[in-house]
């Protein structure tokens, strides 16, 4: 069965710092990866994904993400946030195994706090 | 195109009573995905639909809960009779494909059961 831990539940950043939200996935398969985040009071809207080829994956927003297979990561960075990117972010996987890819296993989320 | 459209956004009722939540995905859209949304578990898959038709129901916490697509623009979660343990947002999302999921999700529906 897919899991995935985001490791960090919040992180607290000031304007203009990097930032990286770390997640880690448990899956025998093949997966596809996933960064979603969600403002106030709305529904999650994707922010970039991995499905195959190149592991550095470019979102939207500056926000950008590796792959690493071999330490089942899907790290999410930005080099520099703004008080607008202030919100909840969540990794999920959806492995490719048993018919059952349509199937996204979310992790629990980090709340990314971006202080002036 | 509106994205997905939910209803109500907020709905407080008393333990008992029976709630329904409306989804409309977006259009051209053939799978359909129920979510909750809550503190302590996170976002659960309730119910996956394709092409109308249940395919996935294995998230459904019991029999108090039912979900119904009668068409490709239309759904609705039921909960009958509701507990305060169903507090929670509840998120419709749509996809064109069940693979590679791109999900986009509705703004949710907050349950308060008294």
């Amino acid at each position: 069965a897919q899991s995935v831990t985001q490791l960090d539940s919040q992180v607290p950043v000031f304007e203009e710092a990097p930032v990286e939200l770390r997640c880690n996935y448990s899956s025998s398969v093949s997966v596809y990866l996933f960064w979603y985040v969600q403002y106030p009071n709305q529904g999650l809207q994707l922010l970039l994904k991995y499905l195959s080829g190149s592991t550095l994956v470019k979102g939207i927003n500056g926000f950008e993400a590796e792959f690493n297979k071999s330490q089942t990561s899907f790290h999410l960075r930005k080099p520099s946030v703004h008080i607008s990117d202030t919100a909840e972010y969540f990794c999920a996987v959806s492995d490719l195994s048993g018919g059952s890819n349509y199937k996204l296993t979310f992790g629990k989320g980090t709340l990314l706090t971006v202080n002036p | 195109d509106a994205g997905v459209i939910q209803s109500p956004r907020h709905e407080v009722t008393e333990m008992g009573q029976e709630v329904t939540l409306r989804c409309k995905p977006i259009s051209g859209h053939n799978s359909l995905f129920w979510y909750r949304q809550t503190m302590m578990r996170g976002l659960e898959l309730l119910i996956y639909f394709n092409n109308n038709v249940p395919i996935d129901d294995s998230g459904m916490p019991e029999d108090r809960f039912s979900a119904k697509m009668p068409n490709a623009s239309f759904s609705t979660l039921k909960i009958q009779p509701s507990e305060p343990r169903d507090s929670a947002v509840y998120f419709c999302a749509s996809s064109f494909a069940a693979g590679a999921n791109v999900l986009t999700f509705g703004a949710g529906s907050r349950l308060t059961v008294l």
